[in-house]
């Protein structure tokens, strides 16, 4: 069975800092997408960056990026020049291409707090 | 274009009493799967639809079902409700083609 792992339960930045949230995950499948997802207390789950498995490109969107690492089954998160509306809960997610199964398997989750 | 609507917000319901929550995704999205948050067990997948049809269903009991509607809407129902049931229940909706999932900001339900 796939799971999410983040080791990282709470994690803090200055502003303006750069901060790196980790996720590793266990799979046996080749093709597969990985995501972040930030919780604000707001509670709607809002996807941040997302990542193909047969692409060797880290993705990035604005200040965020990824270090997607395959063979060691490795994605984190890197939030650069950090703001105060980037605290929140980051979930890191993956799903199985094809098959029967689309559901999302979910890590537990990292704080992240943002210090002015 | 609007987002994924989650009707109601907020929900205190009794113990033994069931609950209706309903999601409507975004336009022209026809998969739509459900997740129960809480502070013990995290997110858990609960099921997915798509054009009327359960696709896949996760760990949970018979209590918990669903439906979709020809218009994408879909509805789950949890019957004789019980404390643990209290969660957060966030719905999520893809489009074809699309690999990426759209939540909506959830349901709380409160059992007491």
């Amino acid at each position: 069975a796939q799971t999410v792992t983040q080791s990282q339960p709470e994690m803090s930045v200055q502003e303006a800092e750069t901060v790196t949230l980790s996720c590793t995950y266990d799979t046996s499948e080749s093709d597969y997408y990985l995501f972040w997802y930030k919780q604000p207390p707001s509670r709607q789950m809002i996807l941040v960056i997302r990542q193909e498995a047969y692409k060797q490109q880290n993705a990035t969107e604005n200040r965020f990026s990824v270090n997607f690492q395959k063979a060691a089954k490795s994605f984190s998160l890197k939030i650069s020049d950090s703001q105060l509306g980037d605290a929140a809960m980051y979930f890191c997610a993956y799903r199985r291409e094809g098959g029967a199964t689309n559901k999302l398997i979910f890590g537990t989750g990292t704080l992240l707090a943002v210090q002015p | 274009k609007a987002g994924v609507t989650q009707t109601p917000r907020y929900l205190i319901k009794t113990r033994g009493q069931q609950v209706t929550l309903s999601c409507s995704p975004i336009s022209g999205h026809r998969s739509v799967s459900w997740y129960q948050q809480t502070p013990g067990q995290g997110l858990q997948f609960l099921f997915e639809y798509f054009s009327e049809t359960q696709r896949n269903k996760g760990n949970f009991p018979g209590r918990f079902s669903g439906r979709q509607f020809s218009n994408s809407r879909s509805e789950m129902n949890v019957s004789t409700l019980e404390l643990g049931d209290s969660a957060l229940y966030l719905c999520a909706s893809r489009g074809t083609g699309d690999y990426g999932y759209t939540f909506g900001s959830g349901t709380r339900l409160t059992v007491v």
